[in-house]
């Protein structure tokens, strides 16, 4: 099956800082989410990209769907973005996620 | 609803026992999914229902496992003789439509704890 991996697995950064996130697919997918997995474990939707580029505050996301990776981009980073970030990709309808990668940010 | 919700929010039962989980997605929602998340890793996919029928079922463990969704809305995966390998976050997402255009929205899952 198709295998989804997410870089770097964890990430630390001071208030302030800008950072990218990176999701790899093995093979095509048909959608692309970006999610961010609160303390609670609820997952708080980012981005639904499939393709393109997408703007939402500080936060954007890029994906090149014909290269198989989607980037996801904290600008100016603050205390609450600590947490999980998730790419989550379908092949068909069902999404296949990566294992995450855990952002640490300190003020 | 405004989000999909989700009872319980935590579960406790002993190995052997039989166990229900609810998932009560968004309304007007067509597409149901359910995903199970272990520690340190991402959601895995269970089942995907279209409608009342499971569409997809590919990612059920066992046929321990077995979920229904008899009148296309509130979902119940169902659970027998559970394992300890069973403890995990039980999530459920729905979608407006299983196509190609399909964000999907979580509920905030059930911790199920199997001693």
């Amino acid at each position: 099956g198709i295998q989804v991996e997410q870089s770097p697995p964890d990430l630390i950064l001071q208030e302030g800082a800008n950072s990218t996130l990176r999701c790899n697919f093995s093979d095509s997918v048909n959608n692309l989410q970006w999610f961010h997995q609160n303390p609670w474990g609820q997952l708080i939707n980012l981005f639904y990209i499939p393709s393109g580029t997408k703007q939402n505050g500080r936060l954007s996301a890029t994906t090149v769907a014909t290269e198989r990776y989607s980037l996801l981009y904290i600008s100016s980073s603050q205390t609450t973005d600590s947490g999980v970030y998730f790419c989550g990709g379908a092949p068909g309808t069902a999404l296949i996620f990566g294992k995450g990668t855990t952002l640490s940010v300190s003020s | 609803g405004a989000g999909v919700s989700q009872t319980p929010s935590n579960k406790v039962t002993e190995k052997g026992k039989y166990v229900e989980l609810r998932c009560d997605p968004i309304s007007g929602h067509t597409a149901l999914y359910w995903y199970r998340q272990s520690l340190g890793q991402g959601p895995e996919f269970l089942i995907y229902f279209q409608g009342t029928g499971a569409a997809d079922d590919s990612g059920l463990p066992n046929d321990r496992f077995f979920a229904v969704r008899p009148e296309g809305s509130v979902s119940t995966l169902k659970i027998q003789r559970t394992e300890r390998g069973d403890s995990a976050v039980y999530l459920c997402a729905s979608s407006s439509w299983g196509g190609s255009d399909n964000e999907q929205f979580f509920g905030p899952g059930t911790r199920l704890t199997v001693l």
